[in-house]
């Protein structure tokens, strides 16, 4: 089945660096990848959609130029959550589309903590 | 608008049926789908459903919608204690591809 991996899985960092989590579809060329945030025991938030070779489109009240989205090919997408702070903290979950399909394949989640 | 709203919890004993409802507001979504994420992990796909279907059942689950009511369910038949997770519906929006989960259900089996 369609498989879809996240690197890394888990990342602490200092507050003011930058981090980059990656997103991979692993054995099907994703026509979209899209970013969540889920905080805790809460709902996935959309945060951006992801087309390759195309600016990501962002959701109402995510900053562009804090959450830098880049989907280089058709397999890779990234999230770089720059000078980040402990309110960035949580778990970031990607997904890709196949094709014309409706389905989205979910990566297993990366959590962030942001000290 | 787009809103998806669950029960945040459910606590049923081992070998019992779960129902896990879900209601949602925009009439333009295409398919429907029930997630499960077990703690610190990522989502695993159950089932899904096209809008256009009133029920689908696959092995131990049964979906039901009432696109008049804009009320989805998933029924689990004989619960087990490896069923305890979180349960998302989600909406996927027609033309859009995004989806819209609710907020999900937290599902505690007793043994």
């Amino acid at each position: 089945g369609a498989v879809v991996s996240q690197h890394p899985s888990r990342v602490i960092c200092k507050s003011g660096t930058s981090v980059k989590i990656e997103c991979r579809s692993l054995d099907f060329q994703a026509t979209t990848m899209f970013w969540y945030r889920q905080f805790p025991k809460k709902s996935l938030m959309l945060m951006a959609t992801s087309n390759e070779g195309s600016k990501a489109t962002y959701e109402q009240g995510v900053e562009k130029d804090k959450f830098l989205i880049n989907h280089a090919s058709l397999t890779l997408s990234t999230l770089t959550v720059t000078s980040a702070h402990p309110e960035d903290s949580s778990f970031y979950i990607c997904s890709a589309r196949q094709g014309r399909l409706d389905e989205q394949y979910f990566g297993p989640g990366t959590r962030l903590t942001v000290t | 608008g787009e809103d998806v709203e669950q029960s945040l919890f459910l606590s049923v004993r081992e070998g019992d049926s779960s129902v896990i409802n879900c209601t949602y507001t925009d009439s333009s979504s295409t398919y429907l789908y029930w997630y499960k994420q077990e703690p610190g992990a990522g989502l695993q796909l159950l089932t899904y459903i096209f809008s256009n279907m009133d029920m689908k059942q696959d092995q131990r689950l049964t979906v039901l919608l009432n696109k008049k009511d804009k009320h989805l369910s998933l029924r689990i038949a004989d619960t087990q204690t490896g069923d305890s997770a979180i349960y998302f519906c989600a909406e996927s929006i027609l033309g859009t591809y995004k989806y819209i989960f609710g907020t999900g259900t937290r599902l505690k089996v007793l043994a």
